[in-house]
């Protein structure tokens, strides 16, 4: 198994410019996530889905989309690139959300993509 | 609002135990996790605890206390790979992760 897996592994951008963050597991997970992690902040849940075809926005959604067609795949798009989009973002995936048991709720990171807005 | 604190810094000594404290006040509870996060690469699970008491894996442990809002992570024996950042997580009502800001640990020889 890969595990969780996101690409590219750094990205600069133009402000203004737009792009989309890959992420894919190959757990069958049904729940995935999008954080950004800043300096000094802990991370911050961006959108996140509970299965295919089911999205929904986190604590800081504004500039960001997402759609999850398949269960493996789960796209961040930024739709007009800003400096305060300068951020680590990483991608989890869990086997669920709510169910109460700790093996099924444990998230899984991906290696981080490294975004760098001027 | 909800909030999760912990110290932005320790520093400790190889061989010797340390004790990492996260406070939450959080909508509602679902769990506490523990990550590790080495700089530069992703966070990666260590515990979970969602009843009271201590939960022991190795040279790690983790102790919940619910209606103190209170966890903390012990590491024992410490190693040189252990210096890393310590993420205290809480799962709210909502079944969100709200995430400290970490803790940077030292490992000093």
């Amino acid at each position: 198994n890969a595990g969780v897996t996101q690409t590219p592994k750094f990205q600069v951008l133009k402000t203004g410019q737009s792009m989309t963050l890959q992420c894919a597991q190959d757990m069958n997970h049904e729940y995935m996530s999008w954080y950004r992690q800043d300096p000094g902040m802990g991370l911050r849940l961006i959108h996140y889905s509970v299965g295919a075809g089911i999205t929904d926005q986190g604590e800081v959604p504004n500039g960001y989309n997402v759609s999850r067609s398949t269960t493996e795949d789960f796209p961040l798009r930024l739709l007009s690139a800003a400096p305060s989009q300068t951020s680590v973002y990483f991608c989890a995936s869990s086997y669920s959300i709510g169910a109460g048991i700790k093996g099924l709720e444990t998230q899984y990171f991906g290696p981080g993509t490294r975004l760098l807005v001027l | 609002g909800q909030n999760i604190d912990q110290p932005t810094e320790m520093t400790a000594t190889e061989g010797a135990i340390v004790q990492i404290n996260c406070t939450y006040q959080t909508s509602g509870f679902n769990g506490l996790f523990w990550y590790q996060q080495h700089a530069g690469e992703a966070p990666t699970f260590l515990s979970y605890n969602v009843l009271d008491g201590l939960e022991e894996k190795g040279r790690f442990s983790s102790f919940l206390s619910r209606s103190k809002g209170y966890s903390y992570l012990l590491l024992k024996e410490l190693q040189m790979k252990d210096s890393a950042s310590y993420l205290c997580a809480v799962m709210d009502s909502n079944y969100q992760l709200i995430w400290g800001a970490g803790t940077k640990l030292i490992i000093k020889p």
